[in-house]
């Protein structure tokens, strides 16, 4: 069974400043996807930003940006020039290539606060 | 375009009550999921669903739980009967395809006393 780690329960940066958070996964899958959430105090689940296993090249959404290891089995998301909206909490997910199987496996989340 | 709409948004009943969530998915999103999101065991996938058609369940707690989709365009997830243990945010989503993101509700928040 896949599972995905958030090794960072909380995390705190100043506005303007780059963060970034941490996620690894394990599976023995070659083909997948991994997404990032931003889920905020109003609770709704938002999409940051998705990558293909079989893409090299790292996702990119504006200031938000991932750094994608497949061998490491990583797939972290940087923030750059943060603002006090980004505060939020942020889910690591998971899914499976496979067709018929299309569910989102959630790490347990990073709470982000961006300070003044 | 109107995304995916969940009701009711909040809802407090007492244990033992029948307790039935509703979505609307996204028109010609042919994938609908129910997630349950607590504080010990964060978002976990409850069922999913394809051309309305059950396809994964395993993530259903008991017999307690059911969901049905009657079409294309309408969802429900239903507790009979609830008990406290029950409680936490219910979110629906949907997708175009595999590979492709879910877009989420915004979520029922469940509270059973």
């Amino acid at each position: 069974a896949q599972t995905v780690t958030q090794s960072q329960p909380e995390m705190s940066v100043q506005e303007a400043e780059t963060v970034t958070l941490s996620c690894t996964y394990d599976t023995s899958e070659n083909n997948y996807y991994l997404f990032w959430y931003k889920q905020p105090p109003s609770r709704q689940m938002i999409l940051v930003i998705r990558q293909e296993a079989y893409k090299q090249q790292n996702a990119t959404e504006n200031r938000f940006s991932v750094n994608f290891q497949k061998a490491a089995k990583s797939f972290s998301l940087k923030i750059s020039d943060s603002q006090l909206g980004d505060t939020a909490m942020y889910f690591c997910a998971f899914m499976t290539g496979r067709g018929g199987s299309e569910k989102l496996v959630f790490g347990k989340g990073t709470k982000l606060t961006v300070n003044p | 375009d109107a995304g995916v709409i969940q009701s009711p948004r909040h809802e407090v009943t007492e244990m033992g009550q029948e307790v039935t969530l509703r979505c609307k998915p996204i028109s010609g999103h042919n994938s609908l999921f129910w997630y349950r999101q607590t504080m010990m065991r964060g978002l976990e996938l409850l069922i999913y669903f394809n051309n309305n058609v059950p396809i994964d369940d395993s993530g259903m707690p008991e017999d307690r739980f059911s969901a049905k989709m009657p079409n294309a365009s309408f969802s429900t997830l239903k507790i009979q009967p609830s008990e406290p243990r029950d409680s936490a945010v219910y979110f629906c989503a949907s997708s175009l395809e595999t590979g492709q993101p879910q877009h989420f509700g915004d979520g029922t928040r469940l509270s059973i006393l």
